[in-house]
């Protein structure tokens, strides 16, 4: 199984400024099929990046999702007052799919 | 629209069995994988069980090997979990997910969740 390690636990921000999130897979995840999802209270989460790299249906260009093999990177460019949620990272390249553990970015 | 609908939820008691079911709609169900994700309290995501497609393939967490079954009718546009042997930590919110293509990838429909409580 591949464990998915998130850090930081927690991101504490103001609106406008950029929001770095890491997501670091105990081993390689195969093809970088890695995705990046947000979480709002009382809401399922919503796809945000897939293939590590590629932007979902919808959503904003001031999301983008970096990285490769075990090391990967959910950027927020200027945070807007909508984007104070958990965030978890996902591999899907391997048969038993896993989560990260989320990063909470709060104001 | 494309929708997700889970029911079946409730409580039951440890030891005990639970269906949880999900209807699809707005979209062609039979072409693609679809899982089974939970939540417990205050708690992150957690993958249970995916099933193909044509419903011959199916993966399960450690967790729940050998007590859950996922299953699906295509005639009926709808996914199952059977659950026997529940146990407190079972208890959680269960989504139901569709995956982007018939034999896997991310997860981009969710439903809203159905609520799962295990205790006595």
């Amino acid at each position: 199984e591949i464990v998915l390690t998130q850090s930081p636990g927690t991101l504490s921000l103001s609106p406008g400024e950029r929001a770095t999130l890491s997501c670091r897979a105990s081993q390689i995840v195969s093809s970088n099929y890695l995705a990046w999802y947000q979480q709002k209270p009382g809401q399922a989460p919503r796809l945000l990046i897939f293939g590590a790299s590629s932007r979902a249906t919808g959503i904003p260009d001031r999301f983008s999702g970096s990285g490769s093999a075990t090391d990967f990177t959910l950027t927020i460019s200027r945070l807007e007052p909508e984007d104070f949620a958990v965030y978890y990272c996902q591999q899907y390249g391997s048969a038993l799919l896993t989560f990260g553990g989320g990063t909470k970015v709060e104001i | 629209e494309v929708q997700l609908l889970e029911s079946g939820g409730g409580l039951v008691q440890p030891g005990g069995s639970l269906r949880l079911s999900c209807a699809a709609s707005g979209f062609t169900f039979g072409i693609y994988s679809m899982s089974w994700v939970r939540q417990a309290p205050g708690k992150g995501l957690d993958w249970v069980s995916a099933l193909s497609g044509s419903g011959t393939t199916t993966y399960y967490a450690d967790s729940v090997k050998g007590r859950f079954t996922i299953s699906r009718d295509n005639s009926k546009d709808t996914l199952y979990l059977e659950m026997s042997s529940l146990r407190a930590e079972d208890t959680a919110v269960y989504y139901c997910a569709k995956q982007h293509s018939w034999n896997g990838g991310p997860f981009d429909i969710w439903g809203q969740g159905a609520m799962v409580t295990v205790s006595s």
